[in-house]
């Protein structure tokens, strides 16, 4: 198993783009998550899904944020248009389904530097 | 907000117990305590979890107190590799349906001394 596949790793872009972070779950995992960390605010939930339907969107910090999961293999995240303030690195993660288990696993981030 | 409160640092000597503590006063009676890692630079690891009883597993033990309002992580024989942050959350419950949402707080970062 490939664990939570993330890219790209790292992103650097001009303030004003587009930007879009992609995630690739564990087969089977019903449950997806975004988290942002940064130094200031630590790990924040931004939003997650189940069965591939938002269920709390509550995270996200504002309409420049949009997530989707057209199907049960992939998840993206995209900012735009991007301000300096969104640099942060940027988790997924994937769980079983719901009813305990052992937690989540996460992908190794996609570290953004908004310039 | 997170429900936990945890100290920011803790230093330990390889090859001796690490014993990290979390309070979680406010936790309601059908909510689980999970336990993470953050190695430097890497994504969130899972450690353990548990409801009302103490639970162990290969890397780690986790002791929670009877009225549920504390808990403690015990690393029996920290190594160099077990330095990170330590985080403990309380899995938010809406009702009494337990949500899958895990709400990180500051956590523990843990150093580990030869």
């Amino acid at each position: 198993d490939a664990g939570v596949i993330q890219s790209p790793r790292h992103e650097v872009t001009e303030m004003g783009q587009e930007v879009t972070l992609r995630c690739k779950p564990i087969s089977g995992h019903d449950y997806l998550f975004w988290y942002r960390q940064t130094m200031m605010r630590g790990l924040e939930l931004l939003i997650y899904f189940n069965n591939n339907v938002p269920i709390d969107d509550s995270g996200m910090p504002e309409d420049r944020f949009s997530a989707k999961m057209p199907n049960a293999s992939f998840s993206t995240l995209k900012i735009q248009p991007s301000e300096p303030r969104d640099s942060a690195v940027y988790f997924c993660a994937s769980s079983p389904m719901a009813g305990g288990g052992e937690g989540y696993t996460f992908g190794s981030g996609t570290r953004l530097t908004v310039v | 907000d997170a429900k936990t409160t945890q100290p920011p640092s803790m230093d330990c000597a390889e090859g001796r117990a690490a014993n990290l503590p979390c309070n979680h006063s406010t936790i309601s009676g059908n909510e689980y305590v999970y336990w993470y890692r953050q190695i430097h630079s890497q994504g969130p690891q899972y450690i353990i979890h548990g409801l009302k009883n103490n639970e162990t597993n290969e890397m780690a033990s986790l002791i929670i107190t009877e009225d549920r309002k504390s808990s403690t992580l015990i690393l029996p024989h920290a190594t160099l590799r077990d330095t990170a942050v330590y985080y403990c959350i309380v899995r938010v419950a809406q009702g009494y349906v337990n949500t899958d949402k895990l709400i990180f707080g500051t956590g523990t970062r843990l150093q580990v001394f030869p």
